[in-house]
């Protein structure tokens, strides 16, 4: 059974790192890519980056100078790093993983972390 | 950025109606699309992916068509299961793109 946990602090404060962590259990991390995809509250989906599983990621524009995601393999781990953050990164935090681009969409997602910006 | 956008934002309907939803994407992006269900407080569950195929276990009530830059996702007859918000997700370029949703809410 596929499992994706995403965990780390609900609350950090404005100009401070996000950090999160996302385990995985019922799968190879080989062979997928593992994305992080926030929603803000009541709004829509924005996919943040993604890393392979050879360590290459791929971030969106809008995210990019503050963002890192990185992956451990020796303990089926996806991290992700946001500095600085803002009140307007307050969101759910999802990791999900696809085959890749022209192959699969999201198959599997974790259940969500939420986290607050707020002094 | 290719754009997708989702029409029509909120839909009301009764149970046993025919629901379609549209995505249009900003450009061509042959048929790497996937739609998503989302319940409130939970992470979205991919319905179709390639436009049209069905993933296992979805409801043979849901169905995508489309190609190239439109797309829709249709429930043939609604059921109370399926009151939830729709995405869908273009997976052809970087970065990775959704529309804005769908709300199927009660009539």
């Amino acid at each position: 059974q596929v499992q994706l946990q995403e965990s780390g602090p609900g609350l950090v404060k404005p100009s401070e790192t996000l950090s999160l962590t996302c385990t995985v259990s019922g799968v190879s991390m080989r062979s997928y890519y593992w994305s992080w995809i926030r929603q803000a509250p009541g709004k829509g989906l924005e996919w943040i980056g993604d890393v392979y599983y050879d360590g290459i990621t791929n971030y969106n524009p809008s995210l990019k100078s503050r963002v890192t995601i990185s992956l451990d393999t020796s303990r089926n781990q996806i991290s992700l790093k946001l500095s600085p953050v803002t009140a307007a990164d307050t969101a759910d935090y999802y990791c999900a993983n696809t085959l890749g681009i022209d192959i699969g969409g999201f198959d599997f997602w974790g259940q969500g972390a939420l986290v607050t910006v707020s002094s | 950025d290719i754009q997708m956008t989702q029409s029509p934002s909120t839909l009301s309907a009764s149970i046993g109606d025919r629901v379609t939803i549209t995505c249009r994407a900003s450009q061509s992006i042959s048929s790497w699309l996937a739609w998503y269900q989302q319940k409130p407080g939970k992470a979205p569950k991919v319905l179709i992916h390639k436009a049209s195929s069905l993933e296992s276990g979805v409801p043979s009530r849901f169905s995508g068509s489309g190609s190239g830059t439109e797309f829709t996702l249709t429930i043939s007859s609604l059921q109370p299961d399926d009151f939830a918000t729709y995405y869908c997700q273009q997976y052809t370029s970087y970065p990775l793109t959704f529309g804005g949703g769908t709300k199927v809410e009660v009539k």
